[in-house]
């Protein structure tokens, strides 16, 4: 069965950096693009980019562009996402996820709720 | 860019009610690359029709995707009490694109 097993919430300050992890199992780790999500406060869902766990590459969506970085730990079957420079507006639901065809999202994280504020 | 829109953006309906969401591309949406999810509140999103009319495993018939180009449909037959959810459309073609989503209420 495949899982994506996420970091729990964080309370961040304006201006940090917050770090959520993303474990998977059930499938072999560099077969699968892992991508995040995020969703605000009853918003709708916005794709942050993407992580390739077999090369590291990467592409990130443009209005994340700067101030996110997406990295995967093949020792442990871990994706990790950075944002950086963090303000309110990034208070929000993250969401890793996966899927065996291109940009077709079949298995999702819980989702790691993130606050913003001073 | 490519944009998208869905419509309602909420709707309110009755049990047994046959419910029609639809999602349009600004551009032809190229081989039905074009994905429905169900998020329901404080949940992860699920995929629940790929590839616009391919119905994921686990979930029942009375749901359906439809279209092609630039228009696309999902159909819930006969809605049921645990269809409340909100539904999002999601294109791929260079980049993944979400629609605004479409919240379902019971009335």
């Amino acid at each position: 069965e495949v899982q994506l097993v996420q970091s729990g919430a964080e309370v961040k300050k304006p201006g940090t950096t917050v770090k959520i992890s993303c474990k998977v199992s059930g499938y072999r780790f560099t077969d699968y693009y892992i991508h995040w999500v995020q969703q605000a406060p009853g918003k709708g869902l916005e794709w942050m980019g993407v992580v390739d766990p077999e090369d590291g590459k990467t592409m990130y969506a443009e209005m994340f562009q700067g101030r996110v970085t997406m990295t995967a730990d093949t020792s442990t079957d871990t994706a990790y996402m950075y944002l950086r420079s963090l303000r309110s507006e990034d208070t929000a639901a993250y969401f890793c996820t996966m899927g065996t065809g291109s940009y077709t999202f079949e298995h999702w994280g819980q989702g790691t709720l993130v606050a913003v504020s001073s | 860019d490519i944009q998208m829109t869905q419509s309602p953006s909420s709707l309110s309906a009755s049990v047994g009610d046959r419910v029609i969401i639809t999602c349009q591309a600004s551009q032809d949406v190229r081989n039905n690359n074009l994905n429905w999810y169900q998020q329901k509140p404080g949940k992860a999103p699920q995929l629940l029709i790929s590839d616009a009319f391919d119905l994921e495993a686990g979930f029942p018939s009375r749901f359906s995707g439809s279209g092609s180009g630039t228009d696309f449909t999902l159909t819930i037959s006969s809605l049921q009490p645990e269809d409340i959810a909100t539904y999002y459309c999601q294109l791929y073609d260079s980049l993944p694109l979400f629609g605004p989503g479409t919240r379902l209420e019971i009335k």
